[in-house]
């Protein structure tokens, strides 16, 4: 069985752009959460996900968005991009958020200049 | 909300030598202890987790201890090999799949092994 995967899995944006990841979890999993990564600390919550709807937020400010969609993959969307917001974002998938383990992806690196 | 503190930040040891990682976690309610082993460019992998209805959990070379009156939990690894050398994260959460607030985890250790 495949994994979480994530794509892209390196980007680069300026400041001011928008950006969005995209993540599919693995078959069976309904529930999808993001992470924030910046360099040297350990992952931030920023969304669960369950049957399409926002079960969770993190202490992220209205720059982020998130979506899950009918077959459970989700996006995550960043607007008005801050050289602040470069980290790597992972997406973590589980079988319905609140039990269970939670897989994680190989991430999607963003880089913002 | 939650706070996870983690400690050594860096942890140097020699191959066939124990290593020991600790963290303290601020909120009572917590229930899931899990920790994840991350190599360089790799995705976090859960290497073992503890529950709080339980104070130690072994799996071959790994171990963990939980002391819930202090919110403290360790992780132990015997026998240290080249292949344990990694970056280490301590999370707690109120659910194993995280919930409506997610793990929270501690700011990591990175672990080498010295031949």
């Amino acid at each position: 069985d495949a994994g979480v995967t994530q794509s892209p899995t390196h980007l680069i944006k300026t400041r001011g752009q928008h950006v969005t990841l995209r993540c599919s979890p693995i078959s069976g999993h309904k529930s999808v959460s993001w992470y924030q990564q910046v360099l040297g600390q350990g992952p931030q919550f920023i969304f669960q996900y369950y049957e399409k709807e926002e079960r969770g937020r993190g202490n992220f400010p209205d720059r982020f968005s998130a979506r899950q969609f009918p077959n459970y993959s989700s996006e995550l969307n960043v607007n008005a991009l801050l050289l602040g917001d470069s980290a790597l974002y992972l997406c973590a998938s589980s079988l319905e958020g609140y039990t269970g383990e939670l897989f994680f992806g190989e991430g999607s690196r963003l880089t913002v200049l | 909300g939650e706070n996870v503190e983690q400690h050594p930040s860096t942890l140097s040891v020699q191959e066939g030598d124990s290593a020991v990682i600790k963290c303290t976690y601020s909120d009572s309610a917590s229930n899931y202890f899990p920790w994840y082993k991350q190599e360089l460019g790799k995705r976090p992998q859960l290497i073992i987790d503890i529950r709080s209805n339980v104070g130690e959990k072994k799996d071959q070379r790994i171990a963990v201890t939980l002391n819930k009156t202090a919110k403290h939990f360790s992780l132990h690894i015997t026998e240290t090999q080249p292949e344990d050398s990694a970056v280490y994260f301590c999370a707690a959460s109120l659910y194993s799949g995280g919930g409506a607030d997610g793990l929270t985890f501690g700011k990591g250790t990175h672990l080498i092994i010295q031949p």
